[in-house]
């Protein structure tokens, strides 16, 4: 069954760096998007991209937070300065043309100490 | 407006009991109703979706039932086994694009 892989698993960082999430998607999925998931809490949603750009954003994804097509098949989040308060699960999900629902990938865990 | 409310926030079935969780919507504009299923350490996944045009959908022993006019939906879980403990999320997509998520229910299942 087709997956969406998220690299890395896990991701230690300090407050103020800045870490890139990759993502490869379902090779025939168009509709990408990424999602969060603080401990124990709801999933959020961040960002979607059609087309190499943006379709719509969160309130969440602020000026620190971009994504991007760099090569036509990874799509990666960046987080330029890490904060304390990103420290969450971050999930990587896809959509074919035509279809309903999400494909998820297993996400990276993000830690900012 | 955007908001999914989810409830329980946990809940505990005996092996082979029903497992009911409920949902409740604001947005009309809401066109689509997921449930995923997430294990710990894993990406929610796919497990039932229902469209508001239709008020029951069952695949296995999963159903959603839908109420448009209360705008409320609900997975039951028929003849609940220990596999299928996880957290069960419901989801409501806004107008074909992004999906808005419930705060999740823990779901044990005791053999």
């Amino acid at each position: 069954e087709p997956e969406v892989t998220q690299t890395p698993s896990h991701q230690v960082t300090q407050m103020g760096q800045e870490v890139i999430l990759r993502c490869v998607p379902i090779s025939n999925h168009l509709y990408f998007y990424w999602y969060r998931q603080i401990l124990g809490q709801k999933v959020e949603f961040l960002v979607s991209f059609y087309n190499n750009e943006i379709s719509e954003k969160s309130e969440i994804f602020d000026d620190q937070f971009s994504v991007e097509r760099p090569d036509g098949s990874n799509f990666t989040l960046k987080i330029r300065s890490t904060k304390l308060e990103d420290s969450a699960m971050y999930f990587c999900a896809t959509r074919g043309t035509g279809e309903n629902g999400y494909t998820f990938g297993s996400g990276t865990r993000l830690t900012v100490v | 407006q955007q908001q999914v409310k989810q409830s329980p926030q946990s809940l505990i079935v005996q092996k082979g009991g029903i497992s009911i969780i409920n949902c409740a919507y604001e947005n009309t504009a809401f066109d689509y109703f997921p449930w995923y299923q997430q294990f710990p350490g894993k990406g929610p996944a796919l497990l039932i979706a229902i469209r508001p045009d239709v008020s029951e959908k069952k695949e296995g022993r999963f159903t959603i039932s839908f109420n448009k006019s209360a705008k409320q939906f609900s997975l039951h879980i028929m003849d609940s086994q220990p596999g299928d403990s996880a957290t069960y999320f419901c989801a409501a997509r806004f107008m074909g694009n992004q999906f808005y998520f419930g705060t999740g229910t823990s779901l044990t299942v005791i053999p």
